[in-house]
């Protein structure tokens, strides 16, 4: 248990569904993170929040919209994804300041999309 | 930029043997360092990490040393058990200004642990 969680664990979803994915962190981090993690390929970071603003955008098709209301929690809201889309999706948070840059990690949604 | 190799996996082992895994890393800067560990099904869990040169990050029988002048960390386990086999990523991150700063992982190196 690292302190953020993540519903749902596992989602499937069809090529026009909305879903959001939720994170929770409970470990008073004032930074967020998405990471999609695909088979055979590093992990890539897709956003940052910090302080509940977007810091870092890495070239994300605007189908994944981030949503980060308060420090504490994250939202990835999708919809018209493409099968390539299936992944686990990880949050993460962390605080923020010199040697403060250490991640926690949730367990991740597993996102597959038909 | 930035970059982490890492050796390519998957890496095979009987419990008990010696267990390396090669780390490398370019940096603009002076990074941190770090071992994150994925168990099957499950996100990725911080395994130990350094912060400056010579420093050596351990946890759970693992180590690793931050070696500037080769610019690697390497995971060590002098013996490994069936329950270590996961994915272990080698990741850096570059703090100047103290605000969120990303992560950058390299590709994960598969361990098997057979009894």
């Amino acid at each position: 248990e690292t302190g953020v969680t993540q519903t749902p664990r596992h989602l499937v979803m069809g090529m026009t569904n909305k879903k959001s994915l939720k994170c929770e962190q409970h470990l008073g981090h004032n930074a967020m993170y998405w990471y999609k993690q695909s088979a055979k390929k590093p992990l890539e970071l897709m956003f940052v929040y910090n302080f509940k603003e977007q810091t870092e955008n890495n070239s994300v098709p605007s189908r994944f919209s981030p949503e980060c209301p308060n420090s504490s929690h994250l939202f990835l809201h999708l919809h018209t994804l493409q099968p390539e889309d299936s992944a686990l999706y990880l949050c993460a948070s962390s605080r923020t300041g010199r040697n403060q840059e250490t991640q926690y990690f949730g367990p991740g949604t597993r996102l597959l999309v038909l | 930029g930035n970059s982490v190799t890492q050796m390519e996996g998957p890496v095979t082992l009987s419990e008990e043997a010696f267990l390396t895994i090669n780390c490398t890393y370019t940096a603009t800067g002076y990074p941190s360092l770090f071992w994150y560990v994925q168990y099957p099904g499950e996100g990725l869990q911080l395994l130990l990490k350094a912060t400056k040169a010579d420093d050596k990050g351990s946890n759970k029988g693992f180590e690793a040393t931050y070696r500037k002048e080769t610019t690697s960390f390497h995971l060590e386990k002098g013996s490994v058990q069936v329950s270590d086999s996961a994915v272990y990523f080698c990741a850096l991150i570059v703090d100047f200004s103290g605000s969120a700063r990303q992560l950058t992982f390299g590709s994960g190196t598969q361990l098997t642990v057979l009894p």
